[in-house]
């Protein structure tokens, strides 16, 4: 069975600071994507990564896919409140329709 | 509308009754997937439609839950003799075509179901 590990569950920083947040698995997957959730909101997806080693910059936010394809990253520089939000990633297995979800990092920024 | 609406957007029912949940996608997206967000947990996939199909139930959580497409349109969720755990908020998405990670996937807001 394919998991996705996201850690951290919870982070709380102060506006202006950096962060990082991690995507962790034992199996490959060929794509990851990463959405965020505002409450009330359905994800919205941010990226999809699909090569390993595979970097995208997002204005403050950078995704990068793991050399091995198991595992991805995302780095927000200078965070701000409009970054709080639940993020969630998502990897594409076998099935050209189902993704492997994780439970998400909710992230809040503090003005 | 441009994106995908569900409704309703909350739903309070009592332990034993019916439920049904819409979903209304985006215009000319041809595949719809219905979600369950537990609190604190990611999305559990249900079930998919391609067009008024849905090849796969398996994600279905038990036989009280079952799913159909109209048109190549609307879809609903219906849950049977709803119980507590069944409690979550519901997610539909849609896509243009059914193509995994090739194919965005947009979200509704999902519908929030409360089993006292």
């Amino acid at each position: 069975t394919q998991l996705l590990e996201q850690s951290p569950q919870f982070l709380s920083i102060q506006e202006g600071e950096n962060l990082t947040v991690y995507c962790n698995s034992s199996s490959v997957f060929s794509s990851l994507q990463w959405y965020r959730q505002e409450p009330g909101e359905g994800p919205v997806l941010l990226v999809t990564v699909v090569t390993g080693g595979e970097v995208k910059k997002l204005k403050r936010l950078t995704f990068q896919f793991g050399d091995a394809r198991k595992d991805s990253s995302l780095h927000i520089t200078a965070a701000q409140p409009g970054d709080t939000g639940l993020y969630l990633c998502a990897g594409g297995g076998g099935s050209n329709y189902q993704l492997i979800w994780g439970a998400g990092t909710k992230l809040i920024i503090k003005p | 509308g441009a994106g995908v609406s569900q409704s309703p957007s909350n739903k309070v029912t009592e332990k034993g009754k019916d439920v049904e949940l819409r979903c209304d996608p985006i215009s000319g997206h041809t595949a719809l997937y219905w979600y369950r967000q537990s609190l604190g947990q990611g999305l559990e996939f249900l079930i998919y439609f391609q067009g008024n199909s849905a090849p796969d139930k398996s994600g279905l959580p038990s036989d009280r839950f079952s799913a159909e497409r109209t048109g190549g349109s609307v879809s609903t969720l219906t849950i049977q003799r709803t119980q507590q755990e069944d409690s979550a908020v519901y997610l539909c998405a849609s896509s243009l075509a059914l193509g995994g990670l090739g194919e965005t996937q947009y979200f509704g807001p999902g519908t929030r179901l409360l089993v006292l």
